[in-house]
């Protein structure tokens, strides 16, 4: 089957780091994206990773191990814009309608 | 780039409507869009994928009757959701990927939120 895991939930100050882990068991990989969804909007893109190790884009970076089925979103300096939830899905294989499997979230709450 | 424009925001409407919400491509071309439903407080589920002149392929246990879904261009994705009745109510949302190579990520239309009364 195609699985998903991450936290529910996580908490954080502001101004901190956090890291938000996912680990995925899916029949092929293709790639893994990470989304951010505020309450009540539509999910916008932030990563995508396909190939091992980081990719650092301003205050947020993610990490993938293909080998241990393992991605990590890093936040650093974080605003108190950034509460929200962060989303981990993974395209199990190539091909023209590629569709995504979705993780179910973690809602990140950044206290001040 | 990447802009992708669904319509109605917004949908108040009594039970046995027929509710039609549009998804639009601004700046590039789409072969294939997803819907999904979202309730409150859970993930995204992917309801189906639309393929331009093509039939759209529905996930397990979504009614194709009931959801139907339209690709007439390459540019535009409708679903309506026919005669809606309170369960329906939830929170619609359109992506579209911008090529079919590579590995572009799907980006959504802001979503419609249907209330049926």
């Amino acid at each position: 089957g195609q699985n998903i895991d991450q936290p529910t939930e996580m908490t954080a100050t502001e101004g901190a780091i956090v890291q938000i882990n996912c680990t995925y068991q899916t029949s092929g990989f293709n790639g893994l994206f990470w989304y951010q969804q505020h309450a009540g909007e539509a999910p916008t893109f932030l990563s995508y990773n396909v190939l091992d190790g980081l990719e650092e884009k301003g205050r947020f970076s993610s990490f993938l191990s293909r080998s241990k089925g393992y991605s990590y979103l890093l936040l650093k300096e974080l605003q108190m814009k950034d509460s929200a939830s962060y989303l981990c899905a993974v395209t199990p294989r190539a091909g023209n309608n590629r569709k995504l499997i979705w993780g179910l979230g973690t809602s990140l709450a950044v206290n001040p | 780039g990447a802009v992708v424009s669904q319509h109605p925001s917004w949908v108040i409407c009594k039970s046995g409507t027929s509710v039609k919400i549009e998804c639009r491509s601004l700046d590039f071309q789409a072969t294939t869009m997803f819907w999904y439903r979202q309730f409150p407080k859970q993930s995204l589920m992917l309801m189906a994928t639309s393929n331009e002149g093509s039939k759209a392929t529905y996930e397990q246990g979504v009614e194709k009757d009931k959801f139907l879904i339209n690709h007439a261009s390459l540019t535009l994705s409708t679903l309506t959701v026919t005669s809606a009745h309170p369960e329906d109510s939830s929170f619609y949302i359109c992506s579209a990927r911008q090529t079919e190579v590579g590995n572009q990520p799907q980006h959504f239309g802001d979503g419609t939120r249907l209330s049926i009364l």
